[in-house]
């Protein structure tokens, strides 16, 4: 079984500041780790994904996340927070060695930024 | 254009009536996931299809059903619907599961 947490349902940053958004999850085997973001009225898109090797991945839209199995996290960040970023985060898991394994989302995070 | 086609985008109906959502995965993906998107639930997994065999099952309530045609086209029904069952409601295809998952843009269902 998974479980993934966000900590912090809502998070504010002034444009051009650092974006912090936090997961950690629960997972009984090694885990394939996500982050998808959805603005108002769309669906969800993929950021970024973290499946084996280096554990910094880099997404779009200057985000990036690293995978630490110690802490059990997968923390989202960008250097710069940008208007158009506003958007709710979701960061998923499911489950390595289970090809097509149903994704597991943590309950989101709103992101709003600041002029 | 995400590839992956949901419809209809909207659709407001009664309660007790019964609706069915419509999604086509992406081309060549053979797996189609369900999910409910809520306000006091969040993205809840409700059911996955592989290749047009029924793979899981989640928080799936009786009154809903779904199926996958040769095609890989998928349908989720709803039955006897009440005012919970108000909430966006997202389908998913993968080809691999480790690719990621593409989301359709989600049918928003009103039970007034």
């Amino acid at each position: 079984a998974q479980s993934v947490t966000q900590l912090g349902s809502h998070v504010s940053v002034s444009e051009g500041a650092l974006v912090l958004l936090r997961c950690n999850y629960s997972s009984s085997v090694p885990p394939y780790l996500f982050w998808y973001v959805q603005y108002p009225n769309q669906g969800l898109q993929l950021l970024l994904k973290y499946t084996t090797g280096a554990t910094l991945v880099k997404g779009i839209n200057g985000f990036e996340a690293e995978f630490k199995k110690s802490e059990t996290s997968f923390h989202l960040t960008k250097p710069s927070a940008h208007m158009s970023d506003a958007a709710e985060y979701f960061c998923a898991v499911t489950l390595r060695g289970t090809s097509y394994g149903k994704l597991t989302f943590g309950q989101g995070t709103i992101l709003t930024v600041h002029p | 254009d995400s590839g992956v086609t949901q419809t209809p985008k909207h659709l407001i109906t009664a309660t007790g009536q019964r609706v069915t959502l419509r999604c086509s995965p992406r081309s060549g993906d053979l797996s189609v996931y369900w999910y409910q998107q809520s306000l006091d639930q969040g993205l809840q997994f409700l059911i996955q299809y592989y290749n047009g065999e029924e793979r899981a099952k989640g928080n799936i309530l009786e009154r809903f059903s779904a199926q996958q045609f040769p095609d890989l086209h998928s349908e989720l029904n709803l039955s006897s619907l009440e005012l919970g069952d108000s909430a966006l409601y997202f389908c998913a295809s993968t080809a691999t599961g480790v690719g990621g998952y593409t989301f359709g843009s989600g049918t928003r269902l009103t039970v007034v």
